[in-house]
């Protein structure tokens, strides 16, 4: 069965530093997001994309996030300068049709971000 | 603002028996209700997909219901197995919205 994959499993970084997380959505899915769920909180809503572009983004997702698609098969979630606050567990997800349709989103198996 | 609250926060149940969750949400122009099942330290598992049109939907052991009226979802599992123990979380899609809405989450926790 296809499944979303995410890599690195865990990432430790320094303050200030930045970091990119990988993941690799199912191949015939055309929207792909990443959440974050900080421990003991729900997951929230970073951003959406679709025909290589930002379809939407949450108030969490400022300058200092950007995501890419670089290659036809990654995206990728880039934080340029990483703060403590940024620790999280982040998932890349992905699904066939928008968020709004009777259609499900598949999530990877997450990145642990630790910032030091 | 789109809010989406659960309960109870966490529940331990033995195995064998039977369980219900609820959800009751406020987000609006709604679009569909998911119930996704989180291991520990993985990635939420779709259970069921439900539009405003549908009152029940099952996977299994899992039974989720909706009243698009009232804005309440439920969620009963039937005969608890140790492979159960997981956080159950509400999800909600609006209406031409690309994101989803997360509950907080129940624990449930199943013990022999």
């Amino acid at each position: 069965e296809p499944e979303v994959t995410q890599t690195p499993s865990h990432q430790v970084t320094q303050m200030g530093q930045e970091v990119i997380l990988r993941c690799v959505p199912i191949s015939n899915h055309l929207y792909f997001y990443w959440y974050r769920q900080i421990l003991g909180q729900k997951v929230e809503f970073l951003v959406s994309f679709y025909n290589n572009e930002i379809s939407e983004k949450s108030e969490i997702f400022d300058d200092q996030f950007s995501v890419e698609r670089p290659d036809g098969s990654n995206f990728t979630l880039k934080i340029r300068s990483t703060k403590l606050e940024d620790s999280a567990m982040y998932f890349c997800a992905s699904s066939e049709e928008r968020g709004d349709s009777y259609n499900e989103q598949f999530f990877g198996p997450g990145t642990r971000l630790t910032v030091l | 603002k789109n809010q989406v609250e659960q309960s109870p926060q966490s529940l331990i149940i033995l195995e064998g028996k039977n369980c219900t969750l609820q959800c009751n949400y406020t987000v609006s122009p709604f679009s569909n209700l998911r119930w996704y099942k989180q291991d520990t330290g993985r990635g939420p598992v779709s259970l069921t997909i439900m539009t405003f049109s549908e009152n029940t939907k099952s996977n299994g052991r899992y039974t989720a219901t909706l009243d698009a009226d009232t804005k309440q979802s439920s969620l009963h599992i039937t005969a608890s197995q140790l492979s159960d123990s997981a956080s159950y979380i509400c999800v909600v899609s609006l209406f031409r919205d690309y994101k989803l809405s997360f509950g907080a989450g129940t624990t449930v926790t199943v013990r022999a």
